[in-house]
């Protein structure tokens, strides 16, 4: 059964950098059927898509996100990361990652894990 | 790029059925598959129904999904609602390899 854990640190000062990574088991990131994407949360709030991966590091972002955020893949670990720079208290957030087949949608998705900006 | 609107609550009474409704801002609801996820409080989201109508395996037949193109949506049905079904259920379409999320509905189950 496929499943995803977020990883990183859970306290990012502002205009800094957070960083996560995901790691994928029992599967095979370079499966040619599907994407990997990052979806973020606010407290109380609804989802926002991030953007996604390919396992060949073909990426589309989110434009309103995209000149702050860098997704890669490491095939070797099994990983997917995201860097968001310059980041502000508006993005506290609990970040996922997820699995995206070509057909566009998330499944199965990680848990998630809370990142919170505060100096 | 599109938005997709919801609902911001509904509720409804155990063993009655519900419909929660995704309106697309422009564009053809039917030119973009749409999906539907369900996230009970302190649990990342599941999904339910994805390509506008095919259950997700494990998925309960009374969770359906339809789009009506006269008035540009989509929606999810739950029959015979149960207490368990309580949550926040999030449609979601694309643009080109761009997600769009709706921005939530509240299911209360009262």
């Amino acid at each position: 059964q496929l499943q995803l854990q977020e990883s990183g640190p859970g306290l990012v000062k502002p205009s800094e950098t957070l960083s996560l990574t995901c790691t994928v088991s029992g599967g095979s990131i370079s499966s040619s059927s599907f994407y990997w994407g990052w979806i973020r949360q606010p407290p109380g709030k609804g989802l926002e898509w991030i953007g996604s991966i390919y396992y060949s590091g073909n990426t589309y972002y989110n434009p309103s996100l995209k000149s702050r955020v860098t997704i890669s893949v490491d095939t070797s670990k099994n990983q997917f990361s995201l860097k968001l720079s310059s980041v502000t208290a508006a993005d506290t957030a609990l970040y996922y990652c997820a699995r995206r087949p070509y057909t566009n949608y998330f499944d199965p998705w990680g848990q998630g894990t809370l990142v919170t900006v505060s100096s | 790029n599109f938005m997709l609107t919801q609902p911001h609550s509904v509720s409804e009474s155990p063993g009655k059925t519900v419909t929660i409704s995704c309106t697309r801002s422009s564009g053809s609801i039917a030119s973009n598959y749409v999906q539907w996820y369900q996230q009970r409080p302190g649990s990342a989201p599941t999904s339910v129904i994805y390509e506008d109508n095919q259950r997700r395996s494990g998925v309960p037949d009374r969770f359906s999904g339809s789009i009506d193109t006269s008035s540009n949506s989509a929606s999810l049905t739950i029959s015979g609602l149960k207490t368990e079904d309580e949550a926040d259920y999030y449609c979601q379409s694309y643009d080109s390899s761009h997600m769009i999320f709706g921005g939530g509905t509240k299911l209360t189950v009262l």
